[in-house]
């Protein structure tokens, strides 16, 4: 079945650094992937999305890449600051369907 | 732009009530809106699809009987929880998107407690 990783549940950092997050998957070929920000009792703010033909889209201090290889994407974050702290969700979408499998999320804690 | 209206933003009620959520499209015309259900410290989970003036389409495990949803218009999609039972009580939240590979924007979904 089809299945989704986010690295680990919580990432702290401190503040100025580049934040990195993982999104793994496996047993699926999405058509693109799409990142978005939760911020607690809030529905998903979309971020970026990325299609399968691209390797790397940047967005202010986001960047994200996407390796269908590797079955991947990675998110950063430079710079970080505090306001940055969120769940952040990645999503594969399909093009047949337009639905999304969304990850469970990795919680970014940006210390000052 | 891309501003997705969700209401209202949480409802208290007792077990047996009928309890109708609303999503709108503000600044776009969405031919496919989607409802979604999340629990504490889960990830969002699909319940259904619905595209503008046919009937929705249903994930696995979602009873249709029991969450209707209603998608009239371009803006608006309407769910509809039936009589609702403690277990219903969740976050729901919808998400609408114009055409094709476009993303998803969400509304801030709605706190459902059933007393």
């Amino acid at each position: 079945s089809q299945k989704i990783e986010q690295n680990s549940e919580a990432l702290n950092i401190q503040e100025g650094k580049t934040a990195t997050l993982t999104c793994n998957y496996t047993n699926y070929s999405p058509a693109y992937l799409q990142w978005y920000r939760q911020d607690p009792g809030r529905g998903p703010v979309f971020l970026l999305l990325i299609r399968e033909n691209e390797k790397e889209k940047r967005k202010e201090r986001l960047k994200v890449t996407f390796d269908t290889t590797l079955k991947q994407s990675l998110f950063h974050i430079t710079a970080s600051q505090p306001a940055d702290s969120a769940t952040y969700l990645c999503a594969l979408g399909s093009s047949n369907t337009g639905k999304l499998i969304f990850g469970q999320g990795t919680t970014l804690q940006v210390k000052p | 732009g891309a501003v997705v209206s969700q209401h209202p933003s949480w409802v208290i009620c007792k077990s047996g009530t009928s309890v109708k959520i609303e999503c709108r499209s503000l600044d776009f015309q969405a031919t496919t809106m989607f409802w979604y259900r999340q629990f504490p410290k889960q990830s969002l989970m699909l319940m259904a699809t619905s595209n503008e003036g046919s009937k929705a389409t249903y994930e696995q495990g979602v009873e249709k009987d029991k969450f209707l949803i209603n998608h009239a218009s371009l803006t608006l999609s309407t769910l509809t929880v039936t009589s609702a039972h403690p277990e219903d009580s969740s976050f729901y939240i919808c998400s609408a998107r114009w055409t094709g590979t476009q993303p998803q924007h969400f509304g801030d979904g709605t706190r459902l407690s059933i007393l």
